[in-house]
């Protein structure tokens, strides 16, 4: 069975320009995640979804990110207009919720930001 | 909120040993869950092992085997016969077992991680 996959794997931009992050959650999942890592910060989640809605989004960082799942099978993060402190690595993750207790979450293998 | 502690930055270990990560955590509630995730050098987090704070009986998969003592907010990890391909960063990570209706339940949250090297 196909992960979680996320598109690109790499990205180099320049500050002021939007950047578009996407991910495909394994089939079936209905909870998804987004997670930055860096180095100062470690891992932290930035928003996630069920059954397509934000649930959590206080992680997001402020309104120059915004994040968007249209459907079970997709989701988007942009970041406009971007800085070079939004370099990091970008994880996509899903999971499948049921009743009062999910189940683990899979990892995409990250997007790769660099914001010059 | 909770925290989780990683207090090993680094370790290191012949090919072949035993070694044991340390992970202490922070919470007020009574059911959750704990985890492990490896990070080798490609980046993809890779869950290791999964244990529920209800269960009694410590978590083994494999080669991978936890040590989990409630009392103390603890859950170390341990990897026995250890093999090159276990050579990565290693992050312990907690979540809330609370239902649907608690805002943010599914949020994991992760140590800093351990830089695990593996000696041939």
């Amino acid at each position: 069975d196909a992960g979680v996959i996320q598109s690109p794997r790499h990205e180099v931009t320049e500050m002021g320009q939007e950047v578009t992050l996407r991910c495909k959650p394994i089939s079936g999942h209905n909870s998804l995640f987004w997670y930055r890592q860096t180095m100062m910060r470690g891992l932290e989640l930035l928003i996630y979804f069920n059954n397509n809605v934000p649930i959590d989004d206080s992680g997001m960082p402020e309104d120059r990110f915004s994040a968007k799942m249209p459907n079970a099978s997709f989701s988007t993060l942009k970041i406009q207009p971007s800085e070079p402190r939004d370099s990091a690595v970008y994880f996509c993750a899903s999971s499948l919720m049921f009743g009062d207790s999910t189940d683990t979450q899979y990892f995409g293998p990250g997007t790769r930001l660099t914001v010059l | 909120a909770q925290t989780v502690t990683q207090s090993q930055p680094e370790m290191s270990v012949q090919e072949a040993e035993t070694v044991t990560l340390s992970c202490t955590y922070d919470t007020s509630e009574s059911d959750y869950y704990l985890f492990w995730y490896k990070q080798p050098p490609s980046r993809q987090m890779i869950l290791v092992i999964r244990q529920e704070a209800y269960k009694q009986q410590n978590a083994t998969e494999n080669r991978f085997s936890v040590n989990f003592q409630k009392a103390a907010k603890s859950f170390s990890l341990k990897i026995s016969d250890s093999q090159l391909g276990d050579a990565a960063m290693y992050f312990c990570a907690y979540r809330t077992s609370r239902g649907i209706s608690n805002f943010g339940n599914e949020k994991l949250t992760f140590g800093t991680g351990t830089r695990l090297t593996i000696i041939p």
